[in-house]
């Protein structure tokens, strides 16, 4: 069983566009997280939910929009792609947001490409 | 707010020598620390992680990393590496503090050749 898995693992799509990439979690934690790995590799917070409430929300453009329909989904929605949205997502999940120690589990990552 | 420094962006080693992964943080605020590993095309793994208590922490793969509060410092240590350790290793710091997530450092990107 996949702990926390993505879907699609590939995004290959135009400028303009829209897309979604979805996340589940079977692990029956509390707090998913969206980070964005960048083509250096770096990888920097995007969103954090708790318990469907969102409660980290970094500096990111208000064309990405997460929505989290219960504790054990995360989806990504993205409007109006650009180039510079290619990178690798990653969802992530862990037991307690800010519970002392509580380490981060993560997907297998989603490939956004725009061409 | 807390940061992270991952002093090599690179490592080259030969098979069954030994590797140190340097890594060093900063926060206003007591911290967690995690290493994570990253293989091709995969997501993150964790390797270890320091909570509290005992500053020699021991992970998965033989690896463990020594935790030094007055030098802000979380090492990464291996005494002999396999070439199946090539991958690339992210140092994390998380805070004791609601509202936070854990923060990266750029990777060192581990190359173990024979």
């Amino acid at each position: 069983d996949t702990a926390v898995s993505q879907t699609p693992k590939y995004l290959v799509t135009q400028m303009g566009n829209d897309k979604s990439i979805k996340c589940e979690q079977n692990l029956g934690h509390d707090t998913m997280y969206w980070y964005k790995q960048d083509s250096k590799k770096f990888l920097k917070i995007m969103f954090s939910y708790n318990n469907k409430e969102l409660i980290i929300n970094e500096t990111v453009p208000n064309r990405f929009s997460p929505k989290s329909p219960d504790k054990a989904h995360l989806n990504l929605h993205i409007n109006s792609l650009e180039l510079g949205d290619s990178a690798v997502y990653f969802c992530a999940s862990s037991q307690l947001q800010g519970a002392p120690g509580s380490p981060l589990h993560f997907g297998n990552g989603t490939r956004l490409t725009v061409t | 707010a807390q940061s992270v420094t991952q002093l090599d962006s690179q490592v080259p080693v030969f098979e069954e020598a030994p590797v140190e992964l340097r890594c060093n943080y900063s926060s206003s605020v007591s911290v967690y620390l995690f290493w994570y590993v990253q293989y091709p095309n995969q997501g993150l793994q964790l390797l270890l992680k320091y909570l509290s208590g005992s500053t020699l922490v021991k992970g998965i793969n033989g690896f463990e990393a020594e935790f030094n509060k007055s030098q802000t410092s979380f090492h990464l240590r291996k005494p002999s590496v396999h070439i199946s350790d090539t991958a690339e290793y992210f140092c994390a710091v998380g805070a004791n503090q609601a509202g936070t997530a854990l923060i990266f450092g750029k990777g060192t990107t581990l190359s173990v050749s024979s």
